[in-house]
């Protein structure tokens, strides 16, 4: 069965500094990839998605992510936080068809002054 | 443009209870899924719709839960009777034409309390 895996539950970083949150699935072809933000109290919004092509994801809010067949990787990142990117992070996973998605536990993010 | 429209946003019910919620997709939208989020259980689709007609309900918990979507503007999740392990928050969320999992719009979701 399909799974994603984000590592870290918690991560804190200063603002201005960059960020690398990470996730990574386990399945036998390449899926389709989601990087989703929840902000407190409020619903999901799509960051950026990869299905294929660049390897290279540009999103919304200054975030890019690079798909790693390799190391079947999909990190989200940012060169410089903000402290209004407080929030929530989850990796999404969708095999493809008809598949539903899949999403990862989450990575809540604190940035500090 | 207004986004998903969820209703109550808070919900506190006394066991045996039922709770309806209700959600208002974005105009123009056909794909509409109703999630629930706990801290065990992250993140988890329930059921959608595409273009009212129920595709997928294999989500759906047990019995007590059912799903209508009488028109393209209106959906609600009901659950009857409730009990303290529903206590969870309940999102909706919605997807333009030919997109369904791929680009889906949330709602603020619906905070459930089942005491």
């Amino acid at each position: 069965a399909q799974s994603v895996t984000q590592p870290d539950i918690h991560i804190t970083v200063s603002e201005g500094a960059s960020l690398e949150l990470r996730c990574n699935y386990s399945y036998g072809a390449t899926p389709y990839l989601f990087w989703y933000v929840q902000s407190p109290g409020q619903g999901l919004q799509l960051l950026l998605k990869y299905f294929s092509g660049d390897t290279l994801v540009q999103g919304i809010k200054g975030f890019e992510a690079e798909f790693k067949r390799s190391q079947s990787s999909f990190n989200l990142r940012k060169p410089s936080v903000h402290w209004s990117d407080a929030a929530e992070y989850f990796c999404a996973v969708r095999p493809g068809g008809y598949q539903k998605v899949t999403f990862g536990t989450g990575t809540k993010l604190q940035v500090i002054p | 443009d207004a986004g998903v429209i969820q209703s109550p946003r808070h919900e506190v019910t006394e066991m045996g209870q039922e709770v309806t919620l209700r959600c208002k997709p974005i105009s123009g939208h056909d794909y509409l899924f109703w999630y629930r989020q706990t801290m065990m259980r992250g993140l988890e689709l329930l059921i959608y719709f595409n273009n009212n007609v129920p595709i997928d309900d294999s989500g759906m918990p047990e019995d007590r839960f059912s799903a209508k979507m009488p028109n393209a503007s209106f959906s609600t999740l009901k659950i009857q009777p409730s009990e303290p392990r529903d206590s969870a928050v309940y999102f909706c969320a919605s997807s333009p034409p030919g997109t369904g999992y791929n680009e889906q719009f949330f709602g603020p979701g619906t905070r459930l309390t089942v005491l």
